[in-house]
């Protein structure tokens, strides 16, 4: 059975860092992308973020670039999100999700899902 | 980046009614790479249909997805309790992924 487990979240200041994780059992972790997608309370879905199977290539929202970094560890089947500069408007629900192939790029999309981590940007 | 529009932005219904939920994209989704996503409050997108028309692992077959280019659909043919719910449709086909706002089932 495919679960994916965030944590990390929390209440965090506007301009402040914090770091997400994903930990992924029931299927083979290194042979699929993963993403990141969030979902700001009572609204829509947003895709943040996404890594290919190796790790080589990454992708990032318009929203995010240059602020979020996505990372995974395949010693320990864990992918993370670490987020920097951190706006009131990032304040959202994070969930972790499973690609259906290798690569993280378009042509696949999400088969799994967690049950999220909610990050709280205020002062 | 392409945009998804659902349609309607609520839908009343009666359990054993059928469902018709609509999705419209702001230029054609290539290949047909949309996908329909069930969410339920307090849990996690699941999803129920991907490459517009094929229903995902364990998924019955109630639910069917159809549509190409700019419009799609996703039909409920005999609605069951459970199925009361918001339901999403993402294009997987450009960068970056893009999801609609969102279809809420309700019951009448």
């Amino acid at each position: 059975e495919v679960q994916l487990l965030e944590s990390g979240g929390g209440l965090v200041q506007p301009g402040g860092s914090l770091r997400l994780s994903c930990a992924a059992s029931g299927f083979t972790f290194s042979s699929y992308a993963m993403s990141w997608v969030r979902q700001a309370l009572g609204k829509g879905l947003e895709w943040v973020s996404s890594i290919s199977a190796s790790g080589t290539s990454t992708y990032y929202a318009d929203s995010v670039k240059g602020r979020f970094t996505i990372s995974r560890d395949k010693s320990k089947n864990t992918v993370y999100l670490q987020m920097n500069s951190l706006r009131a408007e990032d304040t959202a629900v994070y969930y972790c999700a499973k690609l259906t192939a290798w690569y993280g790029d378009t042509g696949t999309y999400f088969d799994y899902w967690g049950q999220g981590t909610l990050l709280t940007v205020s002062s | 980046e392409i945009v998804l529009t659902q349609s309607p932005g609520t839908l009343p219904l009666s359990p054993g009614e059928r469902a018709t939920l609509f999705c419209r994209a702001s230029q054609s989704v290539s290949s047909s790479y949309l996908a329909w996503y069930q969410q339920k409050p307090g849990q996690a997108p699941r999803l129920l249909i991907y490459g517009a028309s094929s229903r995902a692992t364990g998924i019955p077959d109630r639910f069917s997805g159809s549509g190409s280019g700019t419009d799609f659909t996703l039909t409920i043919s005999r609605l069951e309790p459970e199925d009361f719910a918001v339901y999403f449709c993402q294009q997987y086909g450009s960068s970056p992924y893009t999801f609609g706002q969102g279809t809420k089932l309700e019951i009448k």
